[in-house]
């Protein structure tokens, strides 16, 4: 039971060059999120999918696209990376929505974009 | 606007208990919690309360919820080496979001 897993853990981009992250969960979660973290911030919602087959825009939704792709993975996609978008990123996952108790957060995948 | 607070530093002699506190803005909160962040690591969940109650013990942690003052806080008892991490105070808004402080860094002194 690897709970949430993430890929890669660093990368480095330049400015306009896109990639996607990679989230996987093996707990039969419904709901799954991507957050960031900047140095001295709180975690801020970019994309969140309450089940398998909805997304919804989170609090930072800008420069950013996601996908369901099954009740195990949610991808997180940057179409044209920028220097803002350098942070650490983190797929979490619960078995009920964002009002319930307990998300269980991957490892983080730190991206810096030059 | 929805809002989370916390100091961002605490320091402690090992043994010592330690108590982190938290204000949110929000009176509609359903839950409220506690995270922890080891470095290198994502966030692991180390207790909540929910909003309709005043206390909730788990073995050396201490939540107290002050409704009136939408005031929250942390207790460590007997802080060890193992405790040094950064706690984050979150709460839940109206069924569909949670928002986190920016984490309250804690350092434990020999």
């Amino acid at each position: 039971n690897a709970g949430v897993t993430q890929t890669p853990k660093f990368q480095v981009l330049k400015t306009g060059q896109s990639m996607t992250l990679q989230c996987a969960q093996d707990m039969n979660h419904n709901s799954m999120y991507w957050y960031r973290q900047d140095p001295g911030m709180g975690l801020r919602l970019i994309y969140y999918s309450a089940s398998e087959g909805t997304t919804d825009k989170g609090e930072v939704p800008n420069g950013y696209n996601v996908s369901r792709l099954n009740k195990r993975e949610f991808s997180l996609r940057l179409e044209s990376a920028a220097p803002s978008q350098t942070s650490v990123y983190f797929c979490a996952s619960s078995e009920f929505g964002l009002a319930q108790a307990e998300q269980y957060f991957g490892p983080g995948t730190r991206l810096t974009v030059t | 606007g929805e809002d989370v607070e916390q100091s961002l530093f605490l320091s402690v002699r090992e043994g010592d208990s330690s108590v982190i506190n938290c204000t949110y803005t929000d009176s509609s909160s359903t839950y409220l919690y506690w995270y922890k962040q080891e470095p290198g690591a994502g966030l692991q969940l180390l207790t909540y309360i929910f909003s309709n109650m005043d206390m909730k013990q788990d073995q050396r942690l201490t939540v107290l919820l002050n409704k009136k003052d939408k005031h929250l806080s942390l207790r460590i008892a007997d802080t060890q080496t193992g405790d040094s991490a950064i706690y984050f105070c979150a709460e839940s808004i109206s069924g569909d979001k949670i928002i986190f402080g920016k984490g309250t860094r804690l350092h434990i002194l020999p």
